[in-house]
């Protein structure tokens, strides 16, 4: 199975500030990274397929990036309601794996 | 719109039984693969299994192979999820979800399932 590791496991920033979430895969699986949402009390909701394309209605402030093992979520202008946890998922074979998920806190 | 409503889940005792059903609404059903993550109380997602349009191709986690049976009826819109021999582990909230490209697409609200004596 392939592994998938996420780094940080939490951080804090203020509100127009830019993070970055890293997230490790075990082997090559190319371009095959999904990222999502998941809000307190709510189901998650797909932020990025295929390591970088934005699902209609995400905001441009929510970017990836990536290939292969590494890849990065990028949020710049952080908002209050991007407070949540996201987690990263590989599409590149089955079974799926999600990383164990990074807290997002807003000052 | 893309509606998914999951039903089913209880409190059951270790060992038992319980089948979960996804209704689903607003996309061509038959069209895509469907599956189920569950995330523990306080803890991340997990996925458990999926399946194809079709109902031909289906695939498990390894902590649920041989216990649990994911199915579909294409004519009714709905998704199942068949748990036997259900342990304390299993707890969790139930989500189901359309996919395509491996992706989950839409996401339906949760069911609980609460494994104890």
């Amino acid at each position: 199975d392939i592994q998938m590791t996420q780094s940080p496991s939490s951080l804090s920033a203020s509100v127009g500030d830019r993070v970055t979430v890293t997230c490790r895969a075990s082997q090559d699986i190319s371009g095959s990274l999904g990222w999502y949402q998941q809000k307190p009390g709510d189901a998650p909701k797909l932020l990025i397929s295929a390591a970088s394309s934005l699902p209609s209605g995400v905001p441009s402030r929510f970017g990836g990036s990536g290939s292969g093992t590494v890849f990065t979520l990028t949020i710049s202008n952080l908002q209050p309601e991007d407070s949540a946890t996201y987690y990263c998922q590989q599409a590149k074979s089955f079974p799926r794996t999600f990383g164990q998920g990074t807290k997002l806190e807003i000052k | 719109e893309v509606q998914l409503v999951e039903s089913g889940g209880g409190l059951v005792q270790p060992g038992g039984s319980l089948r979960l059903s996804c209704a689903a609404s607003g996309f061509t059903f038959s069209s895509y693969s469907m599956n189920w993550v569950r995330q523990a109380p306080g803890k991340g997602l997990e996925w458990v299994s999926e399946i194809d349009g079709s109902g031909t191709y289906a695939f498990y986690a390894d902590s649920v192979k041989g216990r649990f049976t994911i199915s579909r009826d294409n004519s009714k819109n709905t998704l199942y999820l068949q748990m036997n021999s259900l342990r304390a582990e299993d707890t969790a909230i139930f989500f189901c979800g359309n996919t395509r490209y491996g992706y989950n697409w839409g996401w339906g609200q949760g069911t609980m399932v609460t494994v104890s004596s």
